[in-house]
């Protein structure tokens, strides 16, 4: 079965300070896709990010960077000197490769950078 | 890429009636699912619509009250009927991930439905 664990409910930080989101994910497929979204308060679901099961290599995206570890199943994004647009809630998203399948999404983290 | 439209982007619907939600994608998929997302909540998958054939449901979620309208592979509608308060969801509709090539977003701007 398919799960997806982010286990911060709320954090909040203060500008300018770097901020981790944790997921751990759990499957029994060996090909996979990750995700990343943000959701701000309009309530749209922003792309971040898709990661594929064999491609361990980290990320970065400005700001934004990945870090994926197979081993222990996690997939944590961090954003670095956090401003106050990055408020919103995170979902980490898990979606088997097999043809039709759908996302399981984890329970969301919400961030609040203060200014 | 696919690019989802979905409509109407927010509606306030009086309890009792019905809201059917539309889902339009820019190119040809075979399998689109529809979520609910509960205020406050993660997602949840209400059901898969395959193009040709009847929906499936995940629990929790009936065809009485989600009926769900596949009529070819660009298009699918998601009904929310007989409307109570706790329906006030925002619905969002998808394509397989695993089927969209280029790194998009998968998802539909998604409806606002509060129900009074």
């Amino acid at each position: 079965a398919q799960k997806v664990t982010q286990a911060q409910t709320e954090i909040s930080v203060v500008e300018k300070e770097d901020v981790t989101l944790d997921c751990v994910y759990e499957t029994r497929d060996t090909t996979y896709y990750l995700f990343w979204y943000k959701q701000p308060p309009s309530g749209e679901l922003v792309f971040l990010i898709r990661r594929n099961s064999f491609d361990e290599q980290n990320e970065i995206s400005g700001r934004y960077s990945w870090n994926f570890q197979k081993s222990t199943s996690s997939f944590n994004f961090t954003i670095t000197a956090s401003q106050v647009v990055d408020s919103a809630v995170y979902f980490c998203a898990l979606s088997e490769s097999n043809y039709g399948q759908n996302f399981v999404f984890g329970p969301g983290t919400r961030l609040s950078v203060l200014p | 890429s696919a690019v989802i439209s979905q409509k109407p982007s927010r509606d306030i619907c009086q309890r009792g009636t019905s809201l059917t939600i539309q889902c339009q994608v820019d190119s040809q998929v075979t399998m689109m699912f529809w979520y609910r997302q509960q205020p406050g909540q993660s997602l949840t998958l209400i059901a898969t619509a395959n193009q040709g054939s009847e929906a499936t449901y995940e629990s929790g979620f009936v065809i009485d009250k989600f009926p769900i309208s596949r009529p070819n592979l660009t298009f699918s509608t998601l009904t929310v009927s007989n409307m109570s308060p706790e329906d006030s969801s925002i619905y969002l509709c998808s394509v397989d991930p695993g089927r969209v090539r280029r790194t998009e977003a998968f998802f539909g701007q998604g409806t606002r439905l509060t129900v009074v």
